[in-house]
């Protein structure tokens, strides 16, 4: 079975400073990992996805995470938050086959002018 | 191409009462998986379809329950309601290509308060 933790609950950070968003997973086989944003009343959108290839990974919107498979970690990072960045991010991980994704408990991103 | 659409967006019941929420996949998905998002724990998968058949099921009870038509919209049902079953719950659509990963593309929800 696959588990997800995210790091911190909560993340508050001033406009146009960098992120990170921390992401630990446990998993006896090899996992695709993900970002998904929440905006408030919506549903979610996929930010990025690793499934092989190149451990840095490129999103939407400016954001990148580093699959780390020593660490077992998925950190997501943003050079230069903005308003628009206020959101719930949700790490996410699956195996091979399987549409069943499972979720870690979300970080809510707060930005400050 | 539109997106995954949900019916109702909100919903109150009441304890005891039953419920049905609606899931219209993206054109072409026939892969439709259902998602419990609470306060308490988080995002938990409760089932997923594909052509008309349950293929997985995440650990909720009995009373939750789903099915999915010909046209691949996708109904879940929670029968004898409970004030802890208040959630959004969440649709998500897939394109199956056979290939390791197909991504999933999540509706808007319907916000569920029992009361």
């Amino acid at each position: 079975a696959q588990s997800v933790t995210q790091l911190d609950s909560q993340v508050p950070v001033f406009e146009e400073a960098p992120v990170e968003l921390r992401c630990n997973y446990s998993s006896s086989v090899s996992v695709y990992l993900f970002w998904y944003v929440q905006y408030p009343n919506q549903g979610l959108q996929l930010l990025l996805k690793y499934l092989s290839g190149s451990t840095l990974v490129k999103g939407i919107n400016g954001f990148e995470a580093e699959f780390n498979k020593s660490q077992t970690s998925f950190h997501l990072r943003k050079p230069s938050v903005h308003i628009s960045d206020t959101a719930e991010y949700f790490c996410a991980v699956t195996r091979e086959g399987a549409q069943k994704l499972v979720f870690g408990q979300g970080t809510r991103l707060t930005i400050n002018p | 191409k539109a997106g995954v659409t949900q019916t109702p967006r909100y919903l109150i019941k009441t304890r005891g009462q039953q419920v049905t929420l609606s899931c219209s996949p993206i054109s072409g998905h026939r892969s439709v998986s259902w998602y419990q998002q609470t306060p308490g724990q988080g995002l938990q998968f409760l089932f997923e379809y594909f052509s008309e058949t349950q293929r997985n099921k995440g650990n909720f009870p009995g009373r939750f329950s789903g099915r999915q038509f010909s046209n691949s919209r996708s109904e879940m049902n929670v029968s004898t309601l409970e004030l802890g079953d208040s959630a959004l719950y969440l649709c998500a659509s897939s394109f199956l290509t056979g290939g390791p990963y197909n991504e999933q593309f999540f509706g808007p929800g319907t916000r569920l308060t029992v009361l």
